[in-house]
């Protein structure tokens, strides 16, 4: 079965600062890895969407990387803003199903 | 493209009844998933749809628990005879006929069972 663990839980970064927030989950045999992110009360946002054959991807002041043999991914948020205060949560697709399996998610809060 | 819609957006209930969400995926996407969201805790998977055909339904869909998608367009999640534990957000998503793609999820539906 799969696990996904995201750490840290929370974080709080004075704003303008670069972060890393990691993900690592159990069943190396992924389709996709998706990283989202979550206001207070509301839906989930797909923020970047690696397929199992690339390493990463960018948009912007975001980069998520993908190392499959080693069950890990991060995002990099750069030169962080109040705006990005929100949860971010990554989530696995198993080459088996169409499930998402998601981690419990990391809180962020960016301090002006 | 309007994103995918879900209804009520709140909803209080006795313990007891019955309540029926509903979510209308982006239109022309194929694929439809409900997902159960409690506070502080990612999202857990409760069941998928390709078209009218409901093809995976996860062990935490009890028995209480009914979806459907009668004609592959607009969803329904009915949960019968609520208890205190169903309360919690309840996700609708949508993703396009092509497999791996991005999922878009909706602004969800709250419950709070009383």
């Amino acid at each position: 079965k799969q696990e996904v663990t995201q750490i840290p839980a929370a974080l709080s970064v004075p704003e303008g600062e670069n972060l890393v927030l990691n993900c690592s989950f159990t069943d190396s045999a992924i389709y996709n890895l998706q990283w989202f992110r979550q206001d207070p009360g509301k839906g989930l946002t797909s923020l970047l969407l690696i397929q199992s054959s690339q390493r990463e991807q960018t948009s912007g002041r975001l980069n998520a990387s993908l190392d499959k043999s080693s069950g890990r991914s991060t995002l990099y948020i750069a030169a962080s803003q109040p705006g990005d205060s929100a949860t971010y949560l990554c989530a696995v697709k198993s080459n088996a199903g169409n499930m998402l399996t998601f981690g419990g998610g990391t809180r962020l809060m960016v301090k002006p | 493209d309007t994103g995918v819609s879900q209804d009520p957006r709140h909803k209080i209930t006795k313990r007891g009844q019955n309540v029926t969400f509903r979510c209308d995926p982006i239109s022309e996407h194929n694929r439809l998933y409900w997902y159960r969201q409690t506070l502080g805790q990612g999202p857990e998977f409760l069941t998928y749809f390709q078209n009218e055909a409901q093809l995976e339904k996860s062990r935490l869909l009890s028995d209480r628990f009914s979806a459907e998608r009668p004609k592959g367009s607009f969803s329904t999640l009915e949960i019968q005879r609520t208890e205190q534990g169903d309360s919690a957000m309840y996700l609708c998503a949508s993703s396009p006929r092509v497999a791996g793609n991005t999922i878009y999820f909706g602004e969800g539906s709250w419950l709070t069972v009383v």
